[in-house]
């Protein structure tokens, strides 16, 4: 079964550097998001992308983030100077149907700023 | 925005018991209500969801229910067993904005 895919698992980087996530979608799926997961809390919207451009995103994606899909098959989150705060769980997700389809969760990268 | 609120936090039920999680949302424009169990450490993983056209969806051992008046729906877990022991998130979408809405979790422990 298709999965979503996400590299690194685990990334630690100092105060105020930069992290690119990367993630692999689904392949026929055309919808993709970005959630974060502060440790032990619920899971909060960043973004979703679509046809090359942001579709929605959260107050929590300011100018300190971006997303881009580089090529045919992977999706990035940069975040440009990272903050203590930013430390979280980062779940890429993929649809194939915009609104009501289905979201399905890579297994996430945990982000440890220090 | 939306505001989706999840009730209880914790349940611990011994095995073989029904166990039942519930959630309220504010918006109601939201259409699309799917549960999410996520184990210590993994991804969230969809186990059921159901859109605002149906009442109530089944599927072997777990069911959803939705109100749409009330706006409320619930997660109904039967025969419950050791391996359903995780963090149950409902969410909600309005499906124009795709986004999910997440509740806060329920922590579930199935106890022999």
């Amino acid at each position: 079964e298709p999965e979503v895919t996400q590299t690194p698992s685990h990334q630690v980087t100092q105060m105020g550097q930069e992290v690119i996530l990367r993630c692999v979608p689904i392949s026929n799926h055309l919808y993709f998001y970005w959630y974060r997961q502060i440790l032990g809390q619920k899971v909060e919207f960043l973004v979703s992308f679509y046809n090359n451009e942001i579709s929605e995103k959260s107050e929590i994606f300011d100018d300190q983030f971006s997303v881009e899909r580089p090529d045919g098959s992977n999706f990035t989150l940069k975040i440009r100077s990272t903050k203590l705060e930013d430390s979280a769980m980062y779940f890429c997700a993929s649809s194939e149907i915009y609104g009501v389809g289905e979201q399905y969760f890579g297994p996430g990268t945990r982000l440890t700023v220090t | 925005g939306e505001n989706v609120e999840q009730h209880p936090s914790t349940l611990s039920v011994q095995e073989g018991d029904s166990a039942v999680i519930k959630c309220t949302y504010s918006d109601s424009a939201s259409n699309y209500f799917p549960w999410y169990k996520q184990e210590l450490g993994k991804r969230p993983q969809l186990i059921i969801d159901i859109r605002s056209n149906v009442g109530e969806k089944k599927d072997q051992r777990i069911a959803v229910t939705l109100n749409k008046t009330a706006k409320h729906f619930s997660l109904h877990i039967t025969e419950t067993q050791p391996e359903d022991s995780a963090v149950y998130f409902c969410a909600a979408s309005t499906g124009t904005a795709s986004k999910l809405t997440f509740g806060t979790g329920t922590r579930l422990q199935v106890t022999l």
